[in-house]
């Protein structure tokens, strides 16, 4: 078992719709979540991160947590072409001071 | 945005040669982190920082060496290229080992 999962895709969704990308994740003292954004041959960028259980929203993004089912999810609502991309989701785990991360999800939003 | 910068962007060179590759951050973060990264796959860490003088080896961190003489300068090393190092590598650097991790735009590396 991968310590942080991720369906690998691709999602595809129309426009304005809400995509929903999971991630779950192996070491149940986790504590510190991030999701990322990488458009193909760039860097990662920093969407969301999110510490507690719940729901964290910034603008159409929208990050869910839950620490029971050792979950996190991010929403995507009014998706754009411009979503299209691979979604990385990282847990920061309680051996050392490594974060993992995810191979990613891609999404592709149909104009 | 973060201020994290990597050179070169490209590097095409050929087997057995001695390569650095550099990464410097403007923000004053201690953690600072490289990550090797092939197309469509996952980032794997190759070293970590945690301060000046201080670092550990990642997962792949065998064929490479790094220093941390300043708190913004980590760079990356390899003794003698291999072809089987062709990839991209990305500086990474964080306020702490629970805080989001801000990239560099990566060091895209061909070795012939």
């Amino acid at each position: 078992q991968k310590e942080v999962e991720q369906n690998s895709g691709p999602l595809s969704v129309p426009e304005g719709a809400i995509a929903s990308l999971n991630c779950t994740y192996s070491d149940r003292g986790s504590q510190s979540f991030f999701w990322y954004r990488q458009y193909s041959g760039k860097s990662p960028e920093l969407i969301m991160f999110i510490y507690s259980n719940g729901d964290k929203e910034d603008g159409r993004f929208t990050a869910q947590l839950n620490k029971a089912s050792q979950y996190v999810s991010l929403l995507i609502r009014d998706s754009q072409p411009s979503d299209s991309a691979t979604y990385l989701c990282a847990v920061r785990g309680t051996g050392g001071f490594k974060t993992i991360f995810g191979a990613g999800t891609r999404l592709f939003v149909k104009a | 945005e973060a201020d994290i910068y990597q050179t070169p962007r490209y590097l095409v060179i050929g087997t057995g040669k001695k390569i650095t590759l550099e990464c410097s951050q403007t923000m004053g973060h201690d953690k600072m982190y490289w990550y090797q990264q092939d197309p469509g796959m996952e980032l794997h860490l190759i070293h970590y920082s945690y301060g000046v003088n201080s670092t550990e080896k990642g997962d792949l961190s065998s064929e490479s060496t790094v220093s941390r003489i300043r708190t913004e300068h980590f760079p990356l090393t390899l003794e003698s290229a291999r072809p089987s190092h062709t990839s991209q590598y990305l500086c990474a650097s964080a306020r702490g080992e629970d805080q989001p991790q801000h990239f560099g735009d990566g060091t895209r590396l061909s070795i012939l």
